[in-house]
């Protein structure tokens, strides 16, 4: 079967501190693979694609960073934190047009 | 500036009523419209979509109504249930660039009361 993994599921760092998250998808080769984040009380922003290993497309001017190794594996990164990171952050593979996008389970970030 | 917009952001409805989300988007070349259900601390999870040649898909209990020249598309949920009580994130589909993106807007939060 098809599941997406995201792991942690919450995170506090301080500020100025590196980040790493990663997402890893099971029973799929060459997936489309995506990053969003919703910050508090807004909708979900897309931050990072990647349509194969090596290949990554940011979608907003950030402190973040997005990389893919391996084909079923995308990495979220930054090397210092701010305030303004906090949010939760989402992978997501897309399976087909008509059913968008598969999501993982999400990481609650906190900066402090 | 937000291509897919959901101006409501909650809704309160008496349960076995109906429910009735709006969205509205800006962008004509949107394919495929899509709306996602979120619990807190999940990630969303695909309830129903309609491609952009259609005006309406019925799923069960939810119907997706899609008007092409107003730009706008409404989740109508009947009869509501206390289960229903989620965001719903409405979200179209971007080929721009040769990728498919999602866009979404920014949710309506949903309450379904007894």
């Amino acid at each position: 079967s098809q599941t997406i993994h995201q792991w942690p599921a919450t995170l506090v760092q301080p500020v100025g501190s590196p980040l790493s998250l990663e997402c890893t998808v099971e029973g799929t080769s060459n997936p489309n693979l995506y990053w969003y984040r919703q910050a508090a009380g807004r909708g979900l922003q897309l931050l990072f694609y990647s349509v194969g290993i090596g290949q990554i497309s940011s979608e907003v001017p950030q402190n973040l960073s997005a990389s893919r190794p391996q084909d079923r594996q995308f990495i979220l990164s930054s090397k210092k934190l701010l305030l303004s990171d906090s949010g939760f952050y989402l992978c997501a593979w897309r399976i087909q047009v008509l059913y968008g996008y598969t999501f993982g389970s999400g990481t609650r970030l906190t900066v402090v | 500036d937000q291509q897919v917009k959901q101006n409501s952001p909650s809704l309160s409805v008496q349960e076995g009523r109906i429910s009735i989300l709006n969205c509205d988007y800006t962008n004509s070349m949107f394919d495929y419209f899509l709306w996602y259900k979120k619990y807190p601390a999940e990630g969303p999870t695909f309830l129903i979509s309609i491609s952009s040649i259609k005006d309406k898909n019925e799923d069960g209990r939810f119907t997706v109504f899609l008007n092409k020249s107003a730009k706008h598309l409404s989740l109508h949920i009947v009869p509501s249930q206390p289960g229903d009580s989620a965001v719903y994130f409405c979200a179209a589909t971007d080929f721009s660039g040769g990728y498919n993106k999602l866009i979404f807007g920014a949710g309506t939060r949903l309450a379904v009361h007894p």
